[in-house]
């Protein structure tokens, strides 16, 4: 089967650093993805790993491991407008635009 | 660039009933995805279309549908609707010229169902 994890809640306080882990199975690997989700809003996109290692843009960066099966999404100098939900999804092999997403972590950041 | 458009942004049927909902892609996307995202589930693939063609499918009942134009923009259609269908309807584009390439979500249309 096809199997994405990461953690349900989060806290963290206002100018910290978090780490959102993400654990996949799933039939072959062609990329994976972070999307941010506010309530009631769209996903809107973060990040897109398809080799290992890591990509910073700005605040956030996104860590790849091909061979764990395994992200994570960091995010530094939190501010309160990062509470929201953290989206991991993985595109299966030749599943063109099929991404698989796992459950979302709910990210609180407090003053 | 305008983003991904979706309409209506708000629907309300009733169980039966039958619904239609629009997305236009980011211009020059010619690959459009449907999901469906209730709170139980999360977020669900319902199918894709590339040049007017459904090259991908998720696992749902044959009363969900879609379409696209030869403008890329796409339809999907749910006929007799059911209580369950109630969630947010989403519509992302990317390119799909390639297996490495971003996705983009609109806003999505919020479907409820009484």
């Amino acid at each position: 089967g096809q199997n994405i994890d990461q953690p349900t809640e989060m806290t963290a306080t206002e100018g910290a650093i978090v780490q959102i882990n993400c654990t996949y199975q799933t039939s072959g690997f062609n990329g994976l993805f972070w999307y941010q989700q506010h309530a009631g809003e769209a996903p809107t996109f973060l990040s897109y790993n398809v080799l290992d290692g890591l990509e910073e843009k700005g605040r956030f960066s996104s860590f790849l491991s091909r061979s764990k099966g395994y992200s994570y999404l960091l995010l530094k100098e939190l501010q309160m407008k990062d509470s929201a939900s953290y989206l991991c999804a993985v595109r299966p092999s030749g599943g063109y635009n099929k991404l698989i997403f796992g459950a979302g972590t709910r990210l609180a950041v407090h003053p | 660039k305008a983003g991904v458009t979706q309409t209506p942004r708000y629907l309300i049927k009733t169980r039966g009933q039958q619904v239609t909902l629009s997305c236009s892609p980011i211009s020059g996307h010619r690959s459009v995805s449907w999901y469906q995202q209730t709170p139980g589930q999360g977020l669900q693939f319902l199918f894709e279309y590339f040049s007017e063609t459904q090259r991908n499918k998720g696992n749902f009942p044959g009363r969900f549908s879609g379409r696209q134009f030869s403008n890329s923009r796409s339809e999907m259609n749910v006929s007799t609707l059911e209580l369950g269908d109630s969630a947010l309807y989403l519509c992302a584009s990317s390119l799909g010229d390639g297996s490495n390439e971003k996705l983009f979500f609109g806003s999505g249309t919020q479907l409820s169902v009484l």
